[in-house]
């Protein structure tokens, strides 16, 4: 049991670079979902994607905010134009269906 | 709108004082309730879940939650805390007939006095 994955853990980056951040999903789990979560708060939905089909963005994710589940494997997160906001704990979690949702350990990203 | 409520930010029990961590939600259907707990650097992990049947649920490492339809509530318990069960503890609501996306609450932080 590989669990879900997530990379980098960490990530460092300017304000205004762009960031990806990759999860790769429990292998026979079709759902896969992000969230985003920061000092002192519970996660927030970001998105969710069952295969490759991407059924629902959160208001919280902006049009800088991008991801993709390609052949419905592992998922890619981008930011583009980060802000100093966007410094969060970003993570990954993938289900079988609506059953329970297990989760990587996070890449926590910090804007400067 | 859907809601998860942790009235307490932060707890310390001694260790081997009984423990209860309150949850309130909001939720308009039959609610999927979830406990989860975090310690720093670390996933989430699930302790528990209430899909239905009884209201009473029986987790890993010994806790344990009752689901109160009448009161909104999902508290969690464990009779004698340990040490290792300092950490960041989440509820959460599950939204079924919504894609079932979690909705966390902000967490309730939990310290052991030895």
């Amino acid at each position: 049991d590989t669990g879900v994955s997530q990379d980098p853990r960490h990530k460092i980056t300017k304000r205004g670079q762009n960031v990806t951040f990759r999860c790769d999903p429990i292998s026979e789990h079709n759902r896969l979902y992000w969230y985003r979560q920061t000092l002192g708060q519970g996660p927030e939905f970001l998105t969710y994607f069952q295969n490759e089909a991407q059924l629902e963005k959160s208001r919280l994710l902006s049009d800088r905010f991008s991801a993709e589940r390609p052949k419905g494997s592992f998922s890619t997160l981008e930011i583009q134009r980060t802000e100093q906001g966007d410094s969060a704990m970003y993570l990954c979690a993938s289900s079988r269906d609506a059953g329970e949702q297990f989760f990587g350990p996070g890449t926590r990203l910090t804007v400067l | 709108a859907q809601s998860v409520t942790q009235p307490d930010i932060h707890i310390t029990v001694s260790e081997g004082a009984s423990l209860e961590l309150r949850c309130n939600y909001s939720y308009g259907a039959t609610p999927y309730l979830f406990w989860y707990v975090q310690s720093p650097g670390q996933g989430l992990q699930l302790l528990l879940k209430y899909f239905s049947g009884d209201t009473l649920v029986q987790g890993i490492k010994g806790f344990e939650a009752e689901f109160k339809r009448s009161q909104s509530s999902f508290n969690l318990r464990k009779p004698s805390v340990h040490w290792s069960d300092a950490a960041e503890y989440f509820c959460a609501v599950g939204t079924y007939n919504q894609g079932g996306k979690l909705i966390f609450g902000q967490g309730t932080e939990l310290s052991v006095k030895p």
